[in-house]
């Protein structure tokens, strides 16, 4: 079955400062969500990502697809205290399949 | 505004008893998904159901049941056969049409606890 590793698992950062977490799946990617999540609640869908080398921005956040190394990342430039929550990726489980497997999460801590 | 609504937000459950948990969409969507969250473990998938009165089982069905008679509704009931039913429990719902991908969108959730 496939699986998802993100890294790292949690950061710490300063306001302000930029970073970058890391997903990578063991198996073929067919579509890449990412995810965030604020503790007890819901998970708010940021961006999707198909096709190898797309890359999409919202707001500060980008995120990109490496198809090859079956990888995407989420960089977030000037964070701020409002982007601190838990990051999730998820990928379908194989091509046709609506089934999502997730990563365990990246937890973000931004101090003012 | 369209969403997905869960409740309760809170459920507490007594040994041997069953409990139903609701989630509720307005956005038409014709898939809808029922996850488990346990801290450290991330999401994983309990059942699902691509249209009305079909559903599937997930990773980790055991315990648990579903039902699918409407679009709009997908309640998930926890059984006393889930030894370990305390978790944060997230309802998903997508448009459906694998070919072109679709993100889930998510509930804001309802945690389960033994009493």
């Amino acid at each position: 079955s496939q699986e998802l590793e993100q890294s790292p698992q949690s950061l710490i950062v300063q306001e302000g400062k930029n970073l970058t977490i890391n997903c990578t799946s063991s198996k073929t990617l067919y579509g890449l969500y990412w995810y965030k999540q604020k503790y007890g609640e819901g998970l708010i869908f940021l961006m999707m990502l198909q096709k190898g080398g797309e890359e999409k921005s919202h707001e500060k956040i980008t995120a990109k697809l490496d198809e090859k190394k079956q990888q995407s990342s989420l960089h977030i430039t000037a964070s701020q205290p409002s982007h601190a929550g838990i990051y999730l990726c998820g990928a379908h489980s194989g091509a046709g399949s609506y089934q999502l497997t997730f990563g365990k999460g990246t937890k973000l801590s931004v101090i003012p | 505004d369209g969403g997905i609504t869960q409740s309760p937000k809170y459920l507490f459950r007594k040994e041997g008893q069953n409990v139903t948990l609701s989630c509720e969409q307005n956005l038409n969507h014709d898939a809808m998904y029922w996850y488990r969250q346990d801290p450290g473990q991330g999401l994983r998938l309990i059942y699902y159901s691509q249209i009305v009165n079909d559903f599937q089982k997930g990773d980790i069905a055991e315990g648990y049941s579903v039902s699918r008679e409407k679009k709009e509704s997908f309640p998930l009931t926890v059984t006393s056969a889930q030894k370990n039913p305390t978790a944060f429990y997230l309802c998903a719902s997508s448009i459906g049409l694998v070919k072109n991908y679709q993100p889930q969108h998510f509930g804001d959730g309802t945690r389960l606890s033994i009493l």
